[in-house]
């Protein structure tokens, strides 16, 4: 079975550039989470979305990001314009909403490095 | 609001030792829990959950982990350490009417020694 797909697993760009990070859920999964992790701040939550809806996107940290997610099969995440403090890994999850004692199904992420 | 503590953020071991790795939990509701292992460079996976039922719940890799209300904790064991035990452990809490709503703790990692 197809797990989330995460592209690309790896990002270098220069501060200012816009980056674009993409999530596939897995098939059948209708809700879908962003979160980001670092060494100082461990794993945060960005944004979440029920059936493509974002519901929570309280832990966006400022307006440069923005998430989508225009169907049931993709979302993207987008920060621009990017800065060096924005390095971190990013993963995408996904579960099925309203099934509770499912667990969360987290894509390898993508390592995002700016300069 | 439900929230996840892990004691010691890092735990070393040596091969064929007990490995525990403790957790504690807060929720205002009967919760469910997990534990998730990460290994460099991937994401995480689940090792094992706890919804209802029988508190002693057993996941992969021989990993076991015990729900007790009592002492709101929900530390995961295992009898004996393999070097390829050695990555991020994370605890995390659910409630149990609202999936969307999960909370990891800020992870354990383990180190096994030879």
């Amino acid at each position: 079975d197809a797990g989330v797909i995460q592209s690309p697993r790896h990002e270098v760009t220069e501060m200012g550039q816009e980056v674009t990070l993409r999530c596939k859920p897995i098939s059948g999964h209708n809700s879908l989470f962003w979160y980001r992790q670092t060494m100082m701040r461990g794993l945060e939550l960005l944004i979440y979305f029920n059936n493509n809806v974002p519901i929570d996107d309280s832990g966006m940290p400022e307006d440069r990001f923005s998430a989508k997610m225009p169907n049931a099969s993709f979302s993207t995440l987008k920060i621009q314009p990017s800065e060096p403090r924005d390095s971190a890994v990013y993963f995408c999850a996904s579960t099925s909403q309203g099934y509770s004692n499912q667990p969360q199904h987290f894509g390898d992420g993508t390592r995002l490095s700016i300069l | 609001a439900q929230s996840v503590t892990q004691l010691g953020s890092h735990v070393s071991v040596s091969e064929g030792a007990l490995v525990l790795l403790r957790c504690n939990y807060s929720s205002s509701v009967p919760p469910y829990l997990f534990w998730y292992v990460q290994y460099p460079n991937q994401g995480l996976q689940l090792l094992l959950k706890y919804t209802t039922g029988a508190t002693l719940v057993k996941g992969i890799n021989g990993f076991e982990a015990e729900f007790k209300k009592s002492e709101t904790s929900f530390h995961l064991t295992k009898p004996s350490a393999h070097m390829s035990d050695a990555a991020e452990y994370f605890c995390a809490v659910s409630d149990p009417y609202n999936n969307n709503d999960m909370r990891f703790g800020a992870g354990t990692r383990l180190t096994v020694k030879p």
